[in-house]
């Protein structure tokens, strides 16, 4: 079971908005920044959000993520084929002293 | 631009050891922390252990406490993963992973990943 708690699963058509939820606790996502990953099967993560908020460069911004409490979001929007993949959200934990990761939402494009 | 090439994952026995090496690039290495995070066939990303900048700091999962041992060679820019007495559960693609920024920021790089798969 993760510390972090995201749906398995999220679907829109294409021009859609899909927002993903991930549920943590004080000693992770109440206390410190979130980042959220894009993972395509067979291929390593990649950074879309850094402290709670932030695009690296190169990531659009129809992608975008908030924080409020021990919970955040990512929302995608204007939904594209090329976002099918799964998405993980990731924070500090004081209490493990380590990251802790949510259990990933896959996301499909109808 | 960052590069992070991991290496030495196989087929080993349960029991067995194996170890791992990840050559970095392209950024100041001795001046990170680096971790190492694995992901399970079919599963989500779990992270194992971290070494502070100098290499003296470091922290496990419990998962494998006691069991692997992290180590870096910043004049090779190479961290390692000593992985003793595996068990099927610790079949995975393991990762290296370099933070953003210092403690305690994640990650924004990772490696392309080396399986390992435990098994008789």
């Amino acid at each position: 079971q993760s510390a972090l708690t995201q749906p398995p699963s999220a679907s829109g058509t294409p021009g859609q908005m899909v927002n993903i939820s991930c549920s943590g606790s004080s000693s992770n996502i109440g206390n410190t920044y979130v980042y959220w990953y894009y993972q395509i099967p067979g291929t390593a993560p990649k950074l879309l959000i850094y402290r709670n908020n932030q695009r690296p460069s190169g990531v659009p911004d129809r992608i975008s993520a908030s924080k409020s409490g021990t919970s955040a979001s990512l929302v995608i929007g204007g939904l594209r084929s090329d976002d099918e993949a799964n998405y993980y959200c990731a924070s500090w934990d004081d209490s493990l002293s380590g990251p802790v990761f949510g259990g990933g939402t896959k996301v499909t494009v109808l | 631009e960052v590069q992070l090439l991991e290496s030495g994952g196989g087929l080993i026995q349960p029991g067995g050891s194996l170890r791992l090496s990840c050559a970095a690039s392209g950024f100041l290495f001795n001046t990170y922390a680096m971790s190492w995070v694995r992901q399970a066939p079919g599963k989500g990303l779990e992270w194992v252990s971290t070494s502070s900048e100098s290499g003296d700091g470091t922290s496990y999962a419990d998962s494998v406490k006691g069991r692997f041992t992290i180590s870096r060679d910043n004049s090779k820019k190479t961290l390692y993963l000593q992985m003793n007495s595996l068990r099927r559960e610790d079949t995975a693609v393991y990762y290296c992973a370099k933070p953003e920024g210092a403690y305690p920021t994640l990650f924004d790089s990772w490696g392309q990943g080396t399986l390992v798969t435990v098994s008789s």
